[in-house]
């Protein structure tokens, strides 16, 4: 099936601890972006990538960090250093964002520090 | 002023009513324009693209007036699985075309 895969679907993260969310899509997009969606609230851009190696900061991409090594492939690792990480992670691709395309999403992780 | 902005409801309404909703935007270089509908707890799906002329997929319409700088959702003869929450997108040409995402507005269909 063609799609994007997030994985894992609930992570619980300790104090002081990384983690890494992994999203794959098998849809050749060229692009793909982390959003944060905290509960009531609207989506807000993490990290976005337009093109493999390389990849651009969102509007709160202090706390996290992420890669593009593959077309494939966007993991996102949420770092100590983001005080607050608690919610709701989504990964989505889109086809050239240039055009008037858009993106669709993974069904996102839930990340829960403990 | 938020770039996108929606009401954020919630919009409660009688199963086989009409309801419709808008959504202003503030960027007059906005290009493209987009309806997603999110489940609780759920990734946002995309509902419909809204284009200049408007357009319609079943019960849903969506419009776009650009002199006024808002778009418009209509859902005819609502049912109950229509409940969920309905975000706005919108795609700047002036803003390395990435999406803005309105907060969205919350539907509750009552039987």
């Amino acid at each position: 099936d063609g799609g994007i895969t997030q994985s894992p679907k609930y992570l619980f993260r300790k104090e002081g601890q990384n983690v890494t969310l992994s999203c794959e899509q098998n849809l050749n997009h060229d692009a793909m972006y982390w959003y944060r969606q905290d509960p009531g609230q609207g989506l807000r851009l993490i990290y976005y990538s337009q093109i493999v190696n390389d990849f651009q900061k969102g509007d709160i991409a202090e706390g996290y960090s992420v890669s593009r090594e593959k077309k494939e492939s966007f993991p996102l690792t949420v770092t100590s250093a983001q005080k607050n990480p608690t919610a709701f992670y989504l990964c989505a691709s889109g086809s050239n964002p240039h055009s008037g395309n858009t993106i669709y999403f993974g069904e996102g992780s839930w990340l829960t520090v403990v | 002023r938020k770039e996108v902005e929606q009401d954020p409801g919630p919009f409660n309404v009688p199963e086989g009513a009409t309801v419709a909703f808008n959504c202003t935007y503030s960027n007059s270089a906005s290009q493209s324009f987009f309806w997603y509908r999110q489940d609780c707890r759920k990734e946002p799906k995309l509902l419909m693209s809204v284009y200049s002329s408007g357009n319609e997929d079943g019960r849903f319409t969506a419009q776009l007036n650009r002199a006024s700088q808002y778009i418009s959702l209509l859902i005819r003869d609502s049912k109950l699985s229509d409940s969920a929450t309905y975000l706005c997108v919108v795609k700047a040409m002036d803003s390395n075309y990435q999406l803005i995402w309105g907060a969205g507005t919350k539907l509750i269909i009552k039987p």
